[in-house]
């Protein structure tokens, strides 16, 4: 089946670390994105990429990096940096170019 | 980034009730996107609208595209337990050149027996 996952499903830092959130999609979309959810808020762009090796910031890139070495993958490392890394984090893909994007399941990261 | 404003925040209805609820932007865009999403999981997109005063439809679902083009509606009919969760619109700015999305806050739906 096509799809987008993430892992792990749940995630638990302590502070000071960084932590690396996966994302894997088979939907051969060149186009990924990450976003951050908070309660009662829209989804937040936190970086996306088009291509491969090229990635662009979001609206709340600080604190947060990626890479982009395969079509299929698009980690995000959220670090040390980010104050207030609680959060649920969604991943998803499109077409390049494409209006409809399609998510994973989520991440929900949590802050000991 | 600019946020679209979504109403209804929450909506308690019981079961069979019609659902209404509304996105507005005070800029133009020219897609519309409805997701639903349940608890703990990523959203699922129900509908896409592409053109002014489009209406698609989902089965129990119907959702329309503004004819000033800053507003979409999404409307459920006679609704049923497992349409319980949070429903999110998302519209693509008309100067976007690339395929960034803007969300709505959400409205949660509950429906009771």
């Amino acid at each position: 089946d096509g799809g987008i996952t993430q892992s792990p499903k749940y995630l638990f830092r302590k502070e000071g670390q960084n932590v690396t959130l996966s994302c894997e999609q088979n939907l051969n979309h060149d186009a990924m994105y990450w976003y951050r959810q908070d309660p009662g808020q829209g989804l937040r762009l936190i970086y996306y990429s088009q291509i491969v090796n090229d990635f662009q910031k979001g609206d709340i890139a600080e604190g947060y990096s990626v890479s982009r070495e395969k079509k299929e993958s698009f980690p995000l490392t959220v670090t040390s940096a980010q104050k207030n890394p609680t959060a649920f984090y969604l991943c998803a893909s499109s077409t390049l170019g494409g209006h409809e994007q399609f998510f994973g399941p989520g991440t929900r990261l949590t802050v000991l | 980034g600019q946020q679209l404003n979504q109403s209804p925040q929450s909506m308690f209805i019981q079961e069979g009730e019609d659902v209404s609820m509304n996105c507005t932007s005070s800029s133009i865009f020219n897609t519309w996107l409805w997701y639903k999403q349940d608890p703990g999981e990523g959203p699922v997109l129900l509908i896409a609208l592409y053109k002014a005063g489009e209406l698609t439809s989902n089965g129990r679902l119907t959702a329309q595209f503004g004819i000033t083009r800053k507003d979409s509606f999404l409307n459920i009919s006679a609704s049923i337990p497992s349409d319980v969760g949070i429903y999110f619109c998302a519209g693509r700015f008309e100067t976007d050149s690339w395929g960034k999305l803007q969300f709505g806050a959400g409205t949660q739906v509950v429906v009771t027996p």
